[in-house]
């Protein structure tokens, strides 16, 4: 079955403890996103990567890092955690845009994290 | 830069009859994609519908249909004969090749059908 996987689906930490939250897709995508949903602002995107090794910031990096080692796997590290980083976290995957493509991103199942 | 609007923040349909939620964008590029997603109270995100910029037709899965007007840069969603189970967030996102492929979201409409 083509899906993303996130791991854990909950957690709640204490500030300053550092925490991974995993992300893998097994339908051979190059693109990869880690979003944050917050009530009354939608989806933003905290980082993306296009590719092995290919990283970049989206609007709201501060705090995050990621790494895409391999292709299937793209998780988010939270050096740090702040309770602002309380949140409901999606990871994503499509294939790269090509002019005339729809390639939709297909979405986890939400992390949702708190930061006390 | 990208930007997604939606200006409905809570909507309600009776059962039976059809709805249209809101979406205005604003890029300068000529090549993008429109999305519509269905978030549910149970959290998942799930891909409803997607119009490309360079599409002639205006896109319909099912009782889904985008309203695509590419000159008033607007997408608005239209589902017909609403159930109970469309009871859900909608969110609208933008794809363009000049930001990376970015996907960008609004802030969402929450839909509530009555029976």
């Amino acid at each position: 079955e083509a899906q993303v996987t996130q791991n854990p689906r909950y957690l709640i930490t204490v500030t300053g403890k550092k925490l991974t939250v995993t992300c893998s897709q097994n339908m051979n995508h190059e693109y990869m996103s880690w979003y944050r949903q917050d009530p009354g602002l939608g989806l933003r995107q905290i980082y993306y990567s296009m590719n092995v090794e290919v990283t970049d910031k989206g609007d709201v990096p501060e705090g995050y890092k990621v790494s895409r080692k391999e292709k299937r796997n793209f998780p988010l590290i939270l050096e740090s955690p702040s309770p602002n980083q309380t949140s409901l976290y999606f990871c994503a995957s499509s294939l790269v845009r090509r002019v005339g493509g729809s390639d939709t991103q297909y979405f986890g199942p939400g992390t949702r994290l708190t930061v006390l | 830069a990208q930007k997604i609007t939606q200006t409905q923040p809570g909507m309600f349909v009776q059962e039976k009859e059809a709805v249209t939620l809101d979406c205005t964008y604003d890029t300068s590029d000529q090549s993008y994609g429109l999305f519509w997603y269905k978030q549910p109270s149970s959290g998942e995100m799930i891909f409803l519908i997607y119009q490309g910029s360079y599409d002639e037709q205006n896109a319909t899965e099912g009782r889904y249909s985008l309203n695509f007007q590419k000159a008033r840069k607007s997408a608005n969603l239209v589902i017909s004969a609403s159930q109970l189970g469309d009871s859900a967030m909608y969110f609208c996102a933008m794809r363009g090749p000049n930001t990376g492929n970015q996907f960008y979201f609004g802030t969402g409409t929450s839909l509530t059908v009555i029976p």
